[in-house]
Parts: C-alpha cells; sequence; structure tokens
C-alpha cells in the first residue's frame, strides 16, 4: 500500500513555464513533507521542505504548498530551466526529528524542461 | 557543507561473493544513517536504518543476515551485501542525518550501482 503517491510519471514543460509537480498521501500522521531532485546514477539532493503546521513555503524558484485537508502536496517551479529536467521525488515522514522519523518516498515524476 | 560520500560508486562482482558499500559523512557528524534502494524506475525504498553505536533496524522484508550494516562511528557506516546474487543487482544510496541542531535534513550520498554477474 503507497503511503505517498505521485501519479503522474512524466511532466513536460517549456522554459519559462511554470512546473507544477503533485503528491498525494494517505497517512495522517505524516508532518513533515520533502522534495528531492534526482539526477541519474546520483543520490537525491534536499530541494524544499513544509512542515504541517505551514501550507506554504517558498525558496527562489521553489514554492511548495500543503493542503493538509485533501492530504496533498504540490511543487511550483517558476520559471522553468531546462537545467530543472530530473526526477522529483516527494517524501514524507512522521515525527521527522525523532529517532524513527523515516522518510517515505513516492515513486517519481520525472520532469522535462524544453528550451 | 554537508556532504555524504559513497565508495565504490560502483562495483561488478560474481554470484556468491560479498561486496562492502560505505557511507561517510565528510562535514558533519551523523547520529542516524540509512541505506535505500532503487530499482530502475521505481521509488527510493528504505532498507534499514543505522544509529552509531546500535544494532540496525531493518524494514519488512530485507534479510538482515544479507544485507550486514555496521555503523561503527559518527562518520561512517557499511553495507555489507553477502553471498551476492543476480537479484541483488541494483542502485544502492544512503543518506545520513546531522547529530544535533536544527539540521534534521537527511543528506544523501552519491549511490552505488552493484551489478551481479
Amino acid at each position: 500500500d503507497q503511503q505517498v503517491k505521485q501519479n503522474s510519471p512524466s511532466l513536460s514543460v517549456q522554459e519559462g513555464r511554470i512546473s507544477i509537480l503533485n503528491c498525494d498521501y494517505t497517512n495522517s500522521m505524516f508532518d513533515y513533507f520533502l522534495w528531492y531532485k534526482k539526477y541519474p546514477a546520483e543520490g537525491p539532493t534536499f530541494l524544499i521542505s513544509i512542515s504541517s503546521i505551514k501550507d506554504k513555503n517558498e525558496d527562489g524558484r521553489f514554492t511548495v504548498f500543503l493542503n493538509k485537508s485533501a492530504k496533498h502536496l504540490s511543487l511550483h517551479i517558476v520559471p522553468s530551466q531546462p537545467g530543472d529536467s530530473a526526477v522529483y521525488f516527494c517524501a514524507a515522514s512522521a515525527g521527522y526529528g525523532g529517532s524513527q522519523g523515516n522518510l517515505i518516498f513516492g515513486k517519481g515524476t520525472k520532469l522535462s524542461v524544453k528550451p | 557543507g554537508a556532504v555524504v560520500s559513497q565508495h565504490p560508486s560502483w562495483v561488478i562482482c560474481k554470484s556468491g561473493t560479498s561486496v562492502k558499500i560505505e557511507c561517510r559523512s565528510l562535514d558533519f557528524q551523523a547520529t542516524t544513517m540509512f541505506w535505500y534502494r532503487q530499482f530502475p524506475k521505481q521509488s527510493l525504498m528504505l532498507m534499514a536504518t543505522s544509529n552509531e553505536g546500535s544494532k540496525a533496524t531493518y524494514e519488512q522484508g530485507v534479510e538482515k543476515d544479507k544485507f550486514l550494516i555496521n555503523h561503527a562511528s559518527l562518520t561512517l557506516s557499511t553495507l555489507t551485501v553477502t553471498s551476492a546474487h543476480p537479484e541483488d543487482s541494483s542502485f544502492y544510496i544512503c543518506s545520513a542525518r546531522a547529530v544535533d541542531g536544527f539540521d534534521y535534513e537527511q543528506y544523501f550520498g552519491p549511490g552505488t550501482r552493484l551489478t551481479v554477474t
């Protein structure tokens, strides 16, 4: 049973436009959410995170929105750049700062930004 | 800062042999390190969580006798794949979490590609 779902395996966006990557979760105990970017044959790189006490967190071109009632979060990238082309993983955790706050990953969405 | 390295980056071994993968936090101390496995076009699957000085906690379905994890210091964890088989071929990624402060983020290593022939 997938607790973190990324239903779109791929997304193609024109350079300069907005990229919106979506993530849904089922576990209401999750209280911390993260987005990672991953290139082939490399480890994931942390992008941005959000605590469940917030509904928005912004860092430069990246903004994460959290809708707790819908158990949904999204990552917005504006403007999209060709270098953003990668696989983006959504991850969630319950009690992240604690000793057992393991991350549960979605399957990822491959973003392609075309020049 | 917060760099995690893995060695080797790729390894090819024969079926039945054992392979050790090292994960090091280079510029911070990590009380907790995680080992993940990724199959092609699939998500990262947590294999085990290791805390420095104690036994690793394995996820359901992961054979602890096959995937030996040692977290001997605050900067080093090792994963040994014993008696490797072709189905163990995968991309193994470690991550490390800092000791204290508000830095709860996990920092990932670059991964190790294991191919068992």
